[in-house]
């Protein structure tokens, strides 16, 4: 069965540089989310969106957008890196059926140096 | 606010043996439950998910879970354990309005290592 498909799954970036994380989510699923997952931390919410739209917000920084495009897939754009920025980040999807779970990706692991 | 509690940050079970993993939740409304497993530098795999219903539900690989209210409560079992269920185990707790499990409320994890 077709997964959340991300890229990239590494990514390496200076300080004060830019990234952009991409997610495909499971065919027909409208809803996206992006989690950040520190080293040994449990992942947090960052950010949703339902059909192209964003639907909720957590602890995403100022720095970071995202957005979904008419073909359903996100992308996290993070702007002005710090340090603090490098962890595993995940998208997960839904599907529009109620009692929908989150299916994950396997992340991109970001490290800021 | 709804949070999650994962009390054991650490676990050593004999291959075998019988593992519980407890998760205690707290929520407003009816939560929807959650556990996901990730191996080391791996995505969140899902086990298993309560909604409604029966209050004992069945996973993948053998897992089962039981949802008691009373003592808000999602304790994961196996009644023997394999040593490629060495991984990090999350419990979630999601919003059930809607119908959707948006923006789940993840605990700190429980490591799981299976000695041979």
């Amino acid at each position: 069965a077709a997964g959340v498909i991300q890229s990239p799954r590494h990514l390496i970036k200076e300080k004060r540089e830019t990234a952009t994380l991409k997610c495909y989510p499971i065919p027909r699923h409208d809803t996206v989310y992006w989690y950040q997952q520190g080293p040994g931390q449990d992942p947090q919410f960052l950010i949703s969106f339902y059909e192209k739209m964003q639907s909720d917000k957590g602890s995403i920084p100022d720095r970071f957008s995202a957005q979904q495009f008419s073909d359903y897939h996100s992308e996290l754009n993070m702007s002005s890196l710090e340090l603090g920025d490098s962890a595993l980040y995940f998208c997960a999807s839904s599907s529009p059926r109620g009692n929908s779970p989150l299916h994950f990706g396997n992340g991109t692991r970001l490290t800021v140096t | 606010a709804q949070s999650v509690t994962q009390p054991d940050i650490h676990i050593t079970v004999s291959e075998g043996a019988s593992l519980e993993l407890r998760c205690n939740y707290s929520y407003g409304a009816t939560p929807y439950l959650f556990w996901y497993v990730q191996s080391p530098g791996q995505g969140l795999q899902l086990l298993l998910k309560y909604f409604s219903g029966d209050t004992l539900v069945q996973g993948i690989k053998g897992f089962e879970a039981e949802f008691k209210r009373s003592q808000s409560s999602f304790n994961l079992r196996k009644p023997s354990v394999h040593w490629s269920d060495a991984a990090e185990y999350f419990c979630a707790v999601g919003p059930s309005l809607g119908g959707t499990a948006s923006k789940l409320t993840f605990g700190t994890g429980t490591r799981l290592q299976v000695t041979l």
